[in-house]
C-alpha cells in the first residue's frame, strides 16, 4: 500500500537547537519525495523536493531508499521556521503526479 | 499571477444540502488536483482533472461526489446531500504538467450542520 508516515505530531525545540523532522514511506516502486510546509495563515508551499537535492532555507532531506525515510533536516532552527510540515509522495511515471501525503508535523521554535 | 483561487472560503450547508466549491487555477496551468483535508489528517487526494476531462478519480467518494473543469470557467468539485462527515477542508492545487510542483490555493472549509 501506498502510505506516508509521519510519527511526530508535534516538534518543539529552541531557537539553534538542530531540527529533525520524520517520515517514512511504503511505496512498491519508485517514488518522488517532497516536503512541504504551510506557515501561520498561510497556503501551503514545496519546500524541497528529493531529486532537485536543493537546500532551501537551510533545510535538507536525504532519500534514504534502505530506510523507506526522507527525514527534513536543518542544524540551527530559526523562529521563523515554526510552521506545519508534511512529506508527500508521488509515484515517478504515475499518471498525473497525485500526491500522497502524510499527517504532518508542527514544528514550534521557541526563543 | 494571483495564484490558485478557491471560493468560498467558508461554506455552511445543512446536512441534505448541495455544497459546490470552486477553483481557479494559476494562469496557463491545465492541470488541476482535489485534496480533502479532515480534522487531524493529513491532505487525501480525491481527484486529477485536465481540461475537460477528468484523469483520475481514484480517491473521490463513489457516491454524491463529483468534479469537473469546464474548458471556459473554474474547475468545480460538488457535493450532494452533504452529511457531517463532509465537513473538511478542501484543497485545490494546479500545475502546468502532470508531475510538476503543485501550487495550492487556500482552501474551502465546510461545515455541515
Amino acid at each position: 500500500a501506498q502510505r506516508v508516515t509521519q510519527p511526530e505530531k508535534l516538534l518543539s525545540v529552541f531557537k539553534g537547537a538542530p531540527v529533525e523532522l520524520k517520515c517514512n514511506y511504503s511505496y512498491s516502486g519508485s517514488p518522488e519525495l517532497f516536503w512541504y510546509v504551510q506557515y501561520s495563515r498561510q497556503r501551503l508551499q514545496l519546500l524541497l523536493r528529493h531529486i532537485s537535492r536543493e537546500s532551501i532555507k537551510g533545510f535538507t532531506a536525504d532519500l534514504n531508499k534502505g530506510e523507506t525515510s526522507f527525514h527534513l533536516k536543518k542544524p540551527f532552527a530559526q523562529e521563523e521556521d515554526s510552521a506545519m510540515y508534511y512529506c508527500a509522495l508521488s509515484g515517478r511515471g504515475n499518471q498525473g503526479g497525485k500526491l500522497i501525503f502524510g499527517q504532518g508535523t508542527e514544528l514550534s521554535v521557541k526563543p | 499571477n494571483a495564484g490558485v483561487m478557491q471560493n468560498p472560503r467558508h461554506l455552511v450547508r445543512r446536512r441534505g444540502q448541495e455544497a459546490r466549491l470552486r477553483c481557479s487555477p494559476m494562469k496557463g496551468h491545465s492541470h488541476v488536483y482535489w485534496y480533502r483535508q479532515l480534522p487531524e489528517e493529513g491532505l487525501k487526494f480525491m481527484v486529477y482533472l485536465q481540461k475537460e476531462n477528468i484523469i483520475d478519480e481514484s480517491g473521490m467518494p463513489k457516491e454524491r461526489f463529483s468534479a469537473e473543469f469546464p474548458k471556459e470557467g473554474p474547475s468545480i468539485l460538488r457535493i450532494q446531500q452533504v452529511v457531517r462527515g463532509d465537513s473538511a477542508a478542501y484543497f485545490c492545487a494546479s500545475s502546468p504538467l502532470p508531475g510538476n510542483e503543485q501550487f495550492f490555493g487556500p482552501g474551502t472549509r465546510l461545515t455541515v450542520l
